[in-house]
């Protein structure tokens, strides 16, 4: 099992609906989660991040988390086509001696005019 | 402007040559990583520097060398023992390195072709 999964997708919507990207995770005692967007060809760029249960809003983004299930979730509300790019969930997990990053393979996001 | 920068932003490789991707952040930040991605592979780990002069290996170091002489300097070799260096290069770094509540950034990437 990998450490974070989520669907590669692609995920289409049009514009003006909302989005959701889910993201589950392997160690139930992780502690931060971290939603990154990355355009075609540019790096990952930070976008929102959560540290307890329940929701985060941040603008038109929403970060969900259920420590309770391992799943992560972000919500684009009135999407737009500059919302186009894959959406990668990161995890900071306790492994060894030290905490690391996991990042899920991405999910691609496509919002249609 | 306070970021993390990448150099050069595009570079070729002959076969069996060696080429160093330059990281620098002006952050403050003690860690420091270097990962590489490959279309539909998401981003795998190559070392990892939590304070200067030490550093680890992540999940791809074979092929890799890294050095951390500078806590705003983070450089990476692609030596001629990496079978398939042709990969978009990304560098991060990180307040504390190792913590519960780390958050990392990355810097714009640099895209390496093995010609």
């Amino acid at each position: 099992q990998k450490e974070v999964e989520q669907n590669s997708g692609p995920l289409s919507v049009p514009e003006g609906a909302i989005a959701s990207l889910n993201c589950t995770y392997s160690d139930r005692v992780s502690q931060s989660f971290f939603w990154y967007r990355q355009y075609s060809g540019k790096s990952p760029e930070l976008i929102m991040s959560i540290y307890s249960n329940g929701d985060k809003e941040d603008g038109r983004f929403t970060a969900q988390l259920n420590k309770a299930s391992q799943y992560v979730s972000l919500l684009i509300r009135d999407s737009q086509p500059s919302d186009s790019a894959t959406y990668l969930c990161a995890v900071n997990m306790l492994k060894g001696n030290g905490n690391q990053f996991y990042f899920g393979t991405g999910t691609s996001l496509t919002v249609i005019p | 402007d306070g970021g993390i920068t990448q150099s050069p932003k595009y570079l070729f490789r002959k076969e069996g040559q060696n080429v160093t991707l330059s990281c620098e952040q002006n952050l403050n930040h003690d860690a420091m990583y270097w990962y590489r991605q490959d279309p539909g592979q998401g981003l795998r780990l190559i070392y990892y520097s939590q304070i200067v002069n030490d550093f680890q290996k992540g999940d791809i170091a074979e092929g890799y060398s890294v050095s951390r002489e500078k806590k705003e300097s983070f450089p990476l070799t692609v030596t001629s023992a990496q079978k398939n260096p042709t990969a978009f290069y990304l560098c991060a770094s990180s307040d504390r390195g190792g913590h519960s509540t780390d958050t990392q950034y990355f810097g714009p990437g640099t895209r390496l072709t093995v010609l």
